[in-house]
């Protein structure tokens, strides 16, 4: 069973539009996130999401808004496309407790391609 | 601000070869550091981690030392496998913040 779920796997759109891309985790954590990683590999955290409250938000622009349903879910949707959003983008989430906001548990990537 | 700083890529090698990947931190305190590894086509894993200067992190054959003293925490293995074929990724966490901040990745080549 996938801990860490997202979809769709790749994504190739046109600038301008609308897109979502939705996570899912089943390892009952509180915490979840969405990192963007860019051509060079450098990753660098977006949002944070804890019990559905955001408790992280990096300087991103309010193209991207997250949502989280619940607590196993947070979804990514980013209005009017550019060509810099162009990246792969990961979900990922943490459990409370001992180790709160460092064993990060990833998903597979979303690789996000504008045009 | 706090940062974490790793020796750029590519880095390629042969199998049995020793690993070295080195990782410097800038801290106001005292922040937890890890290892993460991705290996194609996945998401990233924690490998191993350091809580406190002198701790070792060790895990898969892979050993990092949280050395307060150089502000480093330099990942090493002495046998690599093709299978150690990754992007390995520095990072940090201060114990007052949620979150946790990434270096840039270093990708690694083993060949047979």
């Amino acid at each position: 069973d996938t801990a860490v779920s997202q979809t769709p796997k790749y994504l190739v759109t046109q600038m301008g539009n609308d897109k979502s891309i939705k996570c899912e985790q089943n390892l009952g954590h509180d915490t979840m996130y969405w990192y963007k990683q860019d051509s060079k590999k450098f990753l660098k955290i977006m949002f944070s999401y804890n019990n559905k409250e955001l408790i992280i938000n990096e300087t991103v622009p309010n193209r991207f808004s997250p949502k989280s349903p619940d607590k196993a879910h947070l979804n990514l949707h980013i209005n009017s496309l550019e060509l810099g959003d162009s990246a792969v983008y990961f979900c990922a989430s943490s459990p409370s407790g001992a180790e709160p906001f460092e064993k990060l548990f990833f998903g597979s990537g979303t690789q996000l391609s504008v045009l | 601000g706090d940062s974490v700083t790793q020796m750029e890529g590519p880095v390629t090698l042969s199998e049995e070869a020793f690993l070295t990947i080195n990782c410097t931190y800038t801290a106001t305190g005292y922040p937890s550091l890890f290892w993460y590894v991705q290996y194609p086509g996945e998401g990233l894993q924690l490998l191993l981690k350091a809580t406190k200067a002198d701790d070792k992190g060790s895990n898969k054959g892979f050993e990092a030392t949280y050395r307060k003293e150089t502000t480093s925490f330099h990942l090493e293995k002495g046998s690599v496998q093709v299978s150690d074929s990754a992007v390995y990724f520095c990072a940090r966490r201060n114990s007052n913040d949620y979150k946790l901040s990434f270096g840039a990745g270093t990708t690694v080549t083993v060949r047979a």
